[in-house]
């Protein structure tokens, strides 16, 4: 247990569906990340939160949309996906940004 | 940030020592060194880092070169569950993310 949870751990979803992947920490941190993790590809930043802002965008497409309600729970939105788009997305606290970071266990997407 | 050379794959024998090579050659004054490692369908934990001096905690150690360079990370003895991929990361002090290559992928055999 890394004290960052993920939900849901699978998710199989049609390119037309829309769904939501959730991310909560339990320690207390002020930064939150998210990363995709495609086969055989090193791990992808996607988003930076601080505070509750989003502080980079490693140019994702649009159809992937980030929310960080407060500093304990992080959103990945999910619309009209591509196959190409099934990954492993993964979740990522630290207290500030450029700590050590905590990972949790991750959602496995499948875009069919 | 400084980029890193991994092997892409090693092995050990269970109960021996393990050395995770990185090289770093373009390492400015100010990156620390990081690893990382990530077990089969888990996300990538911290394992340790350091700047200058060589590092140890209940999980590994690091070597670093005087020249900081190229630097090690060391299993003292390897176990079944140590099997993961390795990640070298240099950071430096300002907020930047964690920046992932491919790793070493190190196999542990009973």
């Amino acid at each position: 247990e890394t004290g960052v949870t993920q939900t849901p751990r699978h998710l199989v979803m049609g390119m037309t569906n829309k769904k939501s992947l959730k991310c909560e920490q339990h320690l207390g941190h002020n930064a939150m990340y998210w990363y995709k993790q495609s086969a055989k590809k090193p791990l992808e930043l996607m988003f930076v939160y601080s505070l509750e802002e989003r502080v980079e965008n490693n140019s994702v497409p649009s159809r992937f949309s980030p929310e960080c309600p407060n500093s304990s729970h992080l959103f990945l939105h999910l619309h009209t996906l591509q196959p190409e788009d099934s990954a492993l997305y993964l979740c990522a606290s630290s207290s500030v940004p450029g700590l050590r970071q905590y990972f949790g266990p991750g959602t496995r997407l499948t875009v069919t | 940030d400084a980029k890193t050379t991994q092997p892409n794959s090693m092995e050990s024998n269970e109960e021996e020592p393990v050395h995770l090579p990185c090289n770093h050659s373009t390492i400015s004054g100010t990156d620390y060194i990081h690893w990382y490692r990530q077990l089969p369908s888990q996300g990538p934990e911290y394992v340790i880092h350091g700047l200058t001096s060589n590092v140890n905690n209940r999980m590994a150690s690091l070597a670093i070169a005087e020249d900081r360079k190229s630097s090690t990370l060391i299993l003292h003895r390897a176990t079944l569950r140590d099997a993961a991929v390795y990640y070298c990361i240099l950071r430096d002090l300002g907020n930047t993310p964690l920046v992932f290559g491919k790793g070493t992928r190190l196999s542990v055999i009973a």
